[in-house]
C-alpha cells in the first residue's frame, strides 16, 4: 500500500538556521498538508496546499515558513530562521480528490538548539 | 473556527474491558470525524471515521457514534488488548475540498494486562 514518506526522520539545527523538511505524498493525491506536534501535545494544522498554491494557513504559519511543490512528487516545508519553539514533530499529509481521509507521513522530528 | 475537545486525557482499563473516548466539536459545518491512533514516535494512523449522515459505524472491536445535534462523537473499543495501548486523537473537518483537520487534545489509553 502506498505511503507518504518524509525525510529526514530527525533534524537538529542551531537557532537562526534555515531548514527544509521534505515530503513525498502518495502519487495521484491532490491535497497536501503540513501539521506539527509539539512533544506531548495535539497535532496542529500549519498549511494546506492545492493546485500549486496555499489554500489555507494557520496563525503559526508566519513569514518564516514557506511551502513548495517543486516537481510532481516532492512537497517541502522551509523554515527560514528557526526558533527554539519550532522544535516539534512535523507531519506531512496528503489526500486524494475523492475521499476525506488524510494519510500521514512518519514525521520529521526537528530539534532547534 | 472549529474547536474540538476530547476527554479523558488518560484512560486505563483492564485487558478485555471496554474503553470509551468522547469528543465534542463546535462548528456545525463539520461533517467528517476521523479517529487516529498514534503509537509512541509513530505517525497518526486512521482507525475509523464517520460522516454526519451516519449515526454509528463499527469495524470489528472498534465503533464510533455521532450525535450531530449535540455535536459530540465517541470512540468505543471493546475486548481491549495490550496492542490497543496508544494515544488516540479525534478530529473534525467540514470535509469539502482541502479543509484541514482540527484535532482533539488526545487520550492516552493504557491497557493493563
Amino acid at each position: 500500500e502506498p505511503e507518504v514518506t518524509q525525510t529526514p526522520s530527525h533534524q537538529v539545527t542551531q537557532m537562526g538556521q534555515e531548514v527544509i523538511l521534505r515530503c513525498v505524498p502518495i502519487s495521484n493525491h491532490l491535497y497536501f498538508y503540513w501539521y506539527r506536534q509539539i512533544l506531548g501535545q495535539k497535532v496542529e494544522f500549519l498549511v494546506s496546499f492545492y493546485n500549486n498554491e496555499i489554500s489555507e494557513k494557520s496563525e503559526i504559519f508566519d513569514d518564516q515558513f514557506s511551502v513548495e511543490r517543486p516537481d510532481g512528487s516532492n512537497f517541502t516545508l522551509k523554515i527560514r530562521s528557526t526558533k527554539l519553539e519550532d522544535s516539534a514533530m512535523y507531519f506531512c499529509a496528503s489526500k486524494p480528490g475523492d475521499t476525506d481521509t488524510q494519510y500521514f507521513g512518519p514525521g520529521t522530528r526537528l530539534t532547534v538548539l | 473556527g472549529e474547536n474540538v475537545e476530547q476527554h479523558p486525557s488518560t484512560l486505563s482499563v483492564q485487558e478485555g474491558d471496554s474503553a470509551v473516548i468522547k469528543c465534542t466539536y463546535s462548528d456545525s459545518a463539520s461533517n467528517y470525524f476521523p479517529w487516529y491512533k498514534q503509537e509512541l514516535g509513530k505517525r497518526p494512523q486512521l482507525i475509523i471515521d464517520i460522516r454526519s449522515n451516519v449515526g454509528e459505524k463499527k469495524d470489528q472491536r472498534i465503533a464510533v457514534t455521532l450525535n450531530k445535534t449535540a455535536k459530540h462523537f465517541s470512540l468505543h473499543i471493546t475486548e481491549t488488548q495490550p496492542e490497543d495501548s496508544a494515544v488516540y486523537f479525534c478530529a473534525a473537518t467540514p470535509s469539502f475540498g482541502n479543509e484541514k483537520l482540527t484535532f482533539g487534545t488526545g487520550t492516552r489509553l493504557t491497557i493493563i494486562p
